[in-house]
């Protein structure tokens, strides 16, 4: 499967507990997105990566999340302490550099905060 | 006000029939649009994109835009049953600006 790669597909945790989860894009594609989705809205950005530089984030991205792409290929979403109202699906996308409309997504992490 | 409003549905329609899916947005400072359909519990995927007013048609779809309205529309033709799932409008910012915007998704059932 060469597309955009999740995991875990989905995740369990107790409130204030810290998850992290895991993006691989599709490997000649330098820009990598984080987006958040809630059960009946539409997907919500959070930020974006060219190669291994975060150039754009959300308010929604609140100082308890933290996104890094160290090498220019995966990427981490963490968020510390968990809050109720962060359980949503948390999808990642990757596009190449002259193709700004054709955005592929992975399968998402869902993740519930008990 | 939302920047892109689309009616969450749902929307039941027999199989075969023409199916008609529709957003609006607020800022005219878009570039281009996209429809995504997306399966329960997988994340969307594209189905077209446009730039251009007018009508982008590929296969049983065809994209609608018109910008003096601020209006997009999705048909599907000879609607199927596998076509049933959540249709999501987006729009691209200015060049230079990386955020698509989605509406909140249209949940489509095609009844066999």
């Amino acid at each position: 499967d060469t597309g955009v790669s999740q995991n875990p597909r989905h995740k369990i945790t107790k409130r204030g507990q810290n998850v992290t989860f895991r993006c691989d894009p599709i490997s000649e594609h330098n820009r990598l997105y984080w987006y958040r989705q809630t059960l009946g809205q539409g997907p919500e950005f959070l930020t974006y990566f060219q190669n291994e530089a975060q150039l754009e984030k959300s308010r929604l991205l609140s100082d308890r999340f933290s996104a890094e792409r160290p090498k220019g290929s995966f990427s981490t979403l963490e968020i510390q302490r968990t809050e109720q109202g962060d359980s949503a699906m948390y999808l990642c996308a990757s596009r190449s550099r002259d193709s700004s409309e054709k955005l592929f997504f992975g399968s998402g992490t869902q993740l519930s905060v008990l | 006000q939302k920047e892109v409003e689309q009616d969450p549905g749902p929307l039941s329609v027999p199989e075969g029939a023409i199916v008609s899916l529709n957003c609006t947005y607020s800022n005219s400072a878009f570039q281009y649009f996209m429809w995504y359909r997306q399966y329960s519990r997988k994340g969307p995927e594209l189905l077209m994109y446009t730039y251009s007013s007018g009508n982008k048609e590929d296969g049983r779809f065809t994209a609608q835009v018109d910008k003096s309205s601020k209006y997009i529309s999705l048909f599907i033709r000879d609607s199927q049953p596998s076509d049933s799932a959540t249709y999501l409008c987006a729009k691209g910012g200015n060049f230079g600006n990386e955020k698509l915007t989605f509406g909140t998704g249209t949940r489509l059932t095609i009844i066999p």
